[in-house]
């Protein structure tokens, strides 16, 4: 199965402060259809996960566009520009390349 | 609006087996698998599997496939999830997610004598 390591564990940001969150996966996640299923969601707490981005950069219609998406092959980073109280929570990047879909095991963003 | 709503807490003995309901709502069911994720208390989330609603057909992985199995009612444009055997292991929340786009609200399941 492929490994998805997230880091750092947790943040401790200011309203206004940047952030920014490792994914790092054990195998390439490019597909064979020239396309990277990297992935990021957001479990607010007592919540069920949202979608944030798909395919390493896209942003759901809804997303602010403080939140953004980079990487290729095994290295991938979320980043906010500027953190607001909504954002706090876990994030979790997950891949849909490779069966059995995996999940990094999250990073916690909580505000100072 | 895309919705999938859950059904309620289930508690289950040791041994005995469950099954959790998720109704889709606001889209044409047959369109998008629909998949399920496990989050045990306190912990990250692991994918079970995916069911396509047009054919029926299944994948899951591998450690879950003794352990879960999925159906769909098309005529009702539920997805279903049925786990047995249940040990402490299964105390968890479960969510379905059409194609990870849109996740239900989470069923908790606790597994009890």
């Amino acid at each position: 199965d492929v490994v998805m390591t997230q880091t750092p564990v947790s943040l401790s940001l200011a309203i206004g402060q940047p952030a920014s969150i490792s994914c790092k996966s054990s195998q390439s996640l490019l597909g064979t259809s020239g396309k990277t299923f990297l992935n990021w969601i957001l479990q607010r707490p007592g919540q069920s996960p949202k979608r944030l981005i798909y395919q390493v950069s896209k942003l759901y219609s809804e997303v602010p566009d403080r939140f953004s998406g980079s990487g290729s092959e095994t290295e991938f980073t979320l980043k906010i520009s500027r953190v607001e109280a909504e954002d706090l929570g876990v994030y979790y990047c997950w891949q849909g390349t490779h069966f059995p879909y995996t999940f990094g095991a999250g990073t916690k963003l909580e505000l100072k | 609006e895309v919705q999938l709503q859950q059904s309620g807490p289930e508690v289950g003995r040791p041994g005995s087996s469950v099954k959790i309901s998720c109704k889709a709502s606001g889209y044409t069911f047959t369109d998008y698998v629909m998949n399920w994720v496990k989050q045990s208390p306190g912990q990250g989330l692991e994918w079970i599997g995916w069911i396509d609603p047009e054919y029926g057909s299944t994948d899951y992985a591998e450690k879950f496939k003794k352990k879960a199995t999925l159906t769909a009612d098309t005529s009702s444009s539920t997805a279903y999830i049925q786990l047995s055997s249940l040990t402490s292991e299964d105390t968890a929340t479960y969510f379905c997610a059409r194609v990870m786009d849109a996740w239900g609200q989470g069923a908790s399941v606790t597994v009890s004598s």
